[in-house]
């Protein structure tokens, strides 16, 4: 199976900030790499689609980049609603698998 | 609009058995491939299966032991649980799956959830 590894498992910042989260995959996924947004309590959201096609209604300041193995999501300017859980998930593999989440907490 | 009703979960015993149902509606159900994924008490998302037209795909952690399948007449997806254990207890997410041009796999649509809790 395909492993996904994200970094940092956490991290702490402020309304604002331009944050960045890190996905690799211990194999080449290609472009098949998604992200998506988990509230407490909450199923999850697709942000981020095939590395870095927004989903329909996502706001502009989410973008995704990377291929191969190394991926990245960035927040450009971090606004209070999106504190929350981070997940980024390869469908290369029909074994499908997430990373084990970044939790972006408030500073 | 898209709704996914996840049923069925509950408080079994290990090595009991349960069936989880997923009803769909909004979109055109036999044309999409559905996916069950699961998240243990403060963990990750973890997938569990996916079916898509007549091929299954399972989880290593899974596989011998959960069956996934649908009633396309139904709109509906079920995914049989065997032998169950403490390390399965988690909540249930449905989740509907999209595909662009046959190979770029995402999942757009969840439902709310449906807790399960294997314990004596």
């Amino acid at each position: 199976d395909i492993q996904m590894t994200q970094s940092p498992s956490s991290l702490s910042a402020s309304v604002g900030d331009r944050v960045t989260i890190t996905c690799r995959a211990s194999q080449s996924v290609s472009s098949y790499l998604n992200w998506y947004q988990q509230k407490p309590g909450k199923a999850p959201k697709l942000l981020i689609y095939a590395t870095s096609t927004l989903q329909s209604g996502v706001p502009s300041r989410f973008s995704g980049s990377g291929s191969g193995t190394d991926f990245t999501l960035t927040i450009s300017s971090l606004l209070p609603e999106d504190f929350a859980t981070y997940y980024c998930q390869q469908s290369y593999s029909p074994l499908y698998t997430f990373g084990q989440g970044t939790k972006v907490e408030i500073k | 609009e898209v709704q996914l009703v996840e049923s069925g979960g509950g408080l079994v015993q290990p090595g009991g058995s349960l069936r989880l149902s997923c009803a769909a509606s909004g979109f055109t159900f036999n044309r999409n491939a559905m996916t069950w994924v699961r998240q243990a008490p403060g963990k990750g998302l973890e997938w569990v299966s996916t079916i898509s037209g007549s091929s299954t795909y399972n989880a290593a952690s899974v596989k011998g032991r959960f069956t996934i399948s649908r009633d396309n007449s139904k709109n509906t997806v079920y995914l049989q649980m065997n032998s169950l254990r403490a390390d399965d207890t988690a909540v249930y997410y449905c989740v509907k799956e999209r595909a662009i041009r046959g190979v770029i796999d995402f999942f757009d649509y969840w439902g709310q959830g449906t807790l399960v809790i294997v314990s004596s």
